[in-house]
């Protein structure tokens, strides 16, 4: 168990629908980043934030959006889903600030769009 | 850009040793894990080199060659378990804490 949490496991929706992902980092850690894996693109950055602010962006739609909170959980959410928005969406969290950072996985949340 | 590159999948046999190789085309460099990823769950994190030579941890070793982009993950005495994705990862320059990841490999150890 890394520490990380995420919810929920599993979701099942329908095309053109929305949904909001959560996640709540390690104590201590002060950033999240979330990554999408689907079986022929492997783990994708997609947005990192760092107490409570935006730090870096990487391949993520403008249909999705992110935020955290002031308890440093934080949300990934995905609008006007479509089918190849099926896939697992991971949450991981670091110190960040320290030369050998690590991130920790949480268990992911599997989306399936329909 | 980034491009990291690993085998796509490997085959070894219970109780040998096995090698996965990762090259990688950074516009910076600051680090290369290794993570292992079980089917459907989340990876964990096996080891992390940012300097040059081997890191060794129980049965996982990694090494690292900045100058030709090279690194390698080690599994000795290969068990049952050890069937896995193992993913590397760089992370770019200072200041930034975002990894890529490559595709990852897939390994199946055989009896």
């Amino acid at each position: 168990d890394s520490g990380v949490t995420q919810t929920p496991k599993h979701l099942i929706t329908a095309t053109g629908q929305r949904v909001t992902l959560r996640c709540s980092p390690r104590s201590g850690d002060l950033s999240v980043y979330w990554y999408q894996q689907s079986l022929d693109q492997g783990l994708q950055f997609l947005i990192q934030y760092y107490n409570g602010e935006e730090r870096a962006k990487g391949n993520i739609l403008e249909r999705f959006s992110a935020q955290q909170f002031p308890d440093l959980h934080s949300e990934l959410n995905l609008s006007s889903l479509e089918l190849g928005d099926s896939a697992l969406y991971f949450c991981a969290s670091s110190v960040a600030g320290q030369f050998t950072d690590t991130q920790y996985f949480g268990p992911g949340t599997r989306l399936t769009v329909l | 850009g980034q491009n990291i590159d690993q085998p796509t999948e490997m085959t070894a046999t219970e109780g040998a040793i096995v090698q996965i190789n990762c090259t990688y085309q950074t516009s910076g460099f600051n680090g290369l894990f290794w993570y292992q990823q079980h089917a459907g769950e989340a990876p964990t994190f096996l080891s992390y080199n940012v300097l040059d030579g081997l890191e060794e941890k129980g049965r996982f070793s990694s090494f690292l060659s900045r100058s030709k982009g090279y690194s390698y993950l080690l599994l000795k005495e290969l068990q049952m378990k050890d069937s896995a994705s193992y993913l590397c990862a760089v992370r770019r320059g200072a200041g930034s804490y975002q990894l890529t990841f490559g595709k990852g490999t897939k390994l199946s150890v055989i009896p």
